[in-house]
């Protein structure tokens, strides 16, 4: 079965400071991964995706088919990332189906 | 474009009851997924709808269901509600091909007395 592993409930740095957020899944086909942020009170929201390749205020996502990885990473933390950050995978053949890690509480303090 | 709506954005029913939430696309997206949020379990996946037709289901009974209509506005229906399907319902939304990205709307929150 299809899995995402988000191993940190909390991460909390200082503004600043590297972040480096894990997911791992297990799927043995081609996946799509996706990073999801919710910051206080607003809605779940894309951050990015792995086929765009983009970098999204300062973060980035490299997957890694060879350890199943797709951490998300960013060199200089601010407040404002301050959020919770979902992991995502969806698969070929269901493709409206997101199969979510259980998410990361990012802190960073001033 | 305006975003993914839900409505009510708060529900209160007792045990036994059944319950109906609203969701409306970004317009001219055709595809609606359902999400169920919880401390415990997290987001989990309910069922997914694209014109109109279930493309894709979860793993929850089946007191658990929906529809699409054909201007892709979504409802699902929960009968004889339990305690535990107090929780945050999601639904998302895209334009419907495979592995596209999903849109979020603020949630209804249900809480089952």
């Amino acid at each position: 079965a299809q899995r995402v592993t988000q191993p940190e409930k909390l991460l909390s740095v200082f503004k600043g400071a590297p972040v480096e957020l894990k997911c791992n899944y297990s799927y043995s086909g081609s996946p799509e991964l996706f990073w999801y942020v919710q910051y206080s009170r607003q809605r779940l929201q894309l951050l990015l995706r792995h086929i765009s390749r983009e970098s999204i205020k300062g973060f980035t996502a490299d997957l890694n088919k060879g350890e199943t990885s797709f951490h998300l990473k960013k060199p200089f933390a601010q407040e404002e990332d301050s959020a919770m950050y979902y992991c995502a995978l969806s698969t070929y053949n269901q493709g409206g189906k997101l199969i979510f890690g259980q998410g990361t509480e990012l802190s960073v303090k001033p | 474009k305006a975003g993914v709506t839900q409505t009510p954005r708060y529900l209160i029913k007792t045990r036994g009851q059944q319950v109906t939430l609203s969701c409306s696309p970004i317009s001219g997206h055709r595809s609606v997924s359902w999400y169920q949020q919880t401390p415990g379990q997290g987001l989990q996946f309910l069922f997914e709808y694209f014109s109109e037709t279930q493309r894709n289901k979860g793993n929850f009974p089946g007191r658990f269901s929906g529809r699409q209509f054909s201007n892709s506005r979504s409802e699902m229906n929960v009968s004889t509600l339990e305690l535990g399907d107090s929780a945050l319902y999601l639904c998302a939304s895209s334009v419907g091909t495979l592995q596209e990205t999903q849109y979020f709307g603020p949630g209804t929150r249900l809480l089952v007395l």
